[in-house]
């Protein structure tokens, strides 16, 4: 039951900002958007997640709606090395459960 | 930190043998998933543990896989018997503590079951 929208797939140009979008129409209250990437045969990585407010750490920024119904993404000076398969997801309780991605390009 | 640690890293089998994979989780997180990827199906969550009890097994595709975590160090998922199917990376993967925080997964087990 995917609870979340996401393009299949973005290209970015390298040294400009990647901004990954993602519905979540039926979000509730309670439940948290959480990020991952996952580089090409690696184990997923941890970006980042929030409720409500937006989030910024050293890898990415989060900018969650006011409504919560969708959120971005965004890598603010995107590298070669930012290619991945990025996912959003929704949760609250413990299992954390991914849809396709949005697969990010970053050209040269 | 050593990160989560999954072995083997790679594991061919032949159809109808008992595979085993084994994971250790970071020290301290009381959390541990299991999760499969293949190209057809994505990443899917088999099953996980909550302070060394598993919570919820209803990702397990069949009675052919079973998972176990007898400390807090250590989980292995069994495959008996595999099937050429069951070929896939299997992720595992930990966290300090549910709720909020995020996962660290491990770098997988590639299996080929021929």
């Amino acid at each position: 039951d995917a609870k979340t929208t996401q393009p299949p797939s973005m290209d970015c140009a390298e040294g400009r900002a990647a901004n990954l979008p993602c519905n979540h129409s039926t979000i509730s209250g309670n439940e948290y958007v959480y990020w991952y990437r996952q580089i090409h045969s690696q184990g997923p990585q941890y970006i980042i997640h929030g409720l409500k407010n937006n989030e910024t750490n050293e890898m990415a920024s989060l900018i969650i709606t006011e409504d919560r119904k969708s959120s971005t993404l965004i890598l603010p000076h995107a590298t070669l090395r930012d290619t991945a398969v990025y996912y959003c997801i929704v949760r609250v309780a413990d299992d954390m459960r991914f849809g396709a991605g949005t697969r990010l390009t970053v050209k040269p | 930190d050593a990160g989560v640690i999954q072995s083997p890293r790679h594991e061919v089998t032949e159809m109808g043998q008992e595979v085993t994979l084994r994971c250790k989780p970071i020290s301290g997180h009381n959390s541990l998933f299991w999760y499969r990827q293949t190209m057809m199906r994505g990443l899917e969550l088999l099953i996980y543990f909550n302070n060394n009890v598993p919570i919820d097994d209803s990702g397990m595709p069949e009675d052919r896989f079973s998972a176990k975590m007898p400390n807090a160090s250590f989980s292995t998922l069994k495959i008996q018997p595999s099937e050429p199917r069951d070929s896939a990376v299997y992720f595992c993967a930990s966290s300090l503590v549910t709720g909020t925080y995020g996962y660290t997964f491990g770098s997988g087990t590639r299996l080929t079951v021929v």
